[in-house]
């Protein structure tokens, strides 16, 4: 069945930086495009970033651009995000998604999510 | 910036029917967007419970149905039960790879 298994979160100091992983499994990694959802502390979920299949033309919400940058590497099946110039309102669980590939657009399913948290 | 708003909170009794909705801060919501719904529970990972407006995805019990009424998307639970007593969240996608997520509803059932 699908997987998704994210890793890499941890606590780092405000203005640090931090490599987020995705290991996906049970489908064709290189033919879906993969998103990055984060949820802070008790609070709502927040759309990040979303990389195409093909790797390239990628977006980013407002709050990220410019500081995150969405990755994938499709020969390891793994999703990334690197996240610098880190602030405390980044703390949160990250989640990975797998896109629908279809023009609707929809999260499915979702992985486990890794904390990160940031403060000194 | 487009801010896409839930109720807060709703409560229902067992059995009975509940209806959220997601709407924007200016404007319409219409299948165009494709609005989606999850729910998520405490400490859990969410679940896609609904996409392109109506659609429900794989074992999802057919309780849950997605619509849209009047200018919003709309996530209907008729004969709820304990175990959707959850968060709930819509998101709509903008276009030109971008999506907001609505604020969330937290649904008790009791």
């Amino acid at each position: 069945q699908v997987q998704l298994v994210e890793s890499g979160g941890g606590v780092v100091q405000p203005g640090g930086s931090l490599r987020l992983s995705c290991s996906a499994s049970g489908f064709t990694f290189s033919n879906y495009g993969m998103h990055w959802v984060r949820q802070a502390p008790g609070k709502g979920l927040e759309w990040v970033a979303f990389i195409p299949y093909g790797g390239s033309n990628n977006h980013y919400a407002d709050s990220v651009k410019g500081r995150f940058t969405i990755s994938r590497d499709n020969s390891k099946n793994t999703l990334y995000l690197q996240m610098n110039s880190l602030r405390a309102e980044d703390t949160a669980v990250y989640y990975c998604a797998k896109d629908s590939a279809t023009v609707a657009h929809w999260f499915d399913p979702w992985g486990q999510g890794t904390l990160v948290t940031v403060s000194s | 910036q487009t801010v896409v708003t839930q109720e807060a909170s709703f409560s229902v009794s067992p059995g009975g029917t509940v209806t959220l909705t997601c709407g924007l801060s200016s404007g319409s919501v219409s299948a165009n967007y494709y609005p989606s719904w999850y729910q998520q529970t405490p400490g859990q990972a969410p679940r896609t419970l609904i996409y392109s407006t109506d659609t429900r995805s794989s074992g999802v019990p057919d309780r849950f149905s997605g619509s849209i009424l009047g200018n919003k998307a709309a996530l209907t639970i008729t004969g709820a039960q304990a175990d959707d007593d959850s968060d709930y969240y819509c998101v709509l996608y903008l276009g030109s790879g971008i999506w907001v997520f609505g604020g969330g509803t937290k649904v008790t059932v009791l």
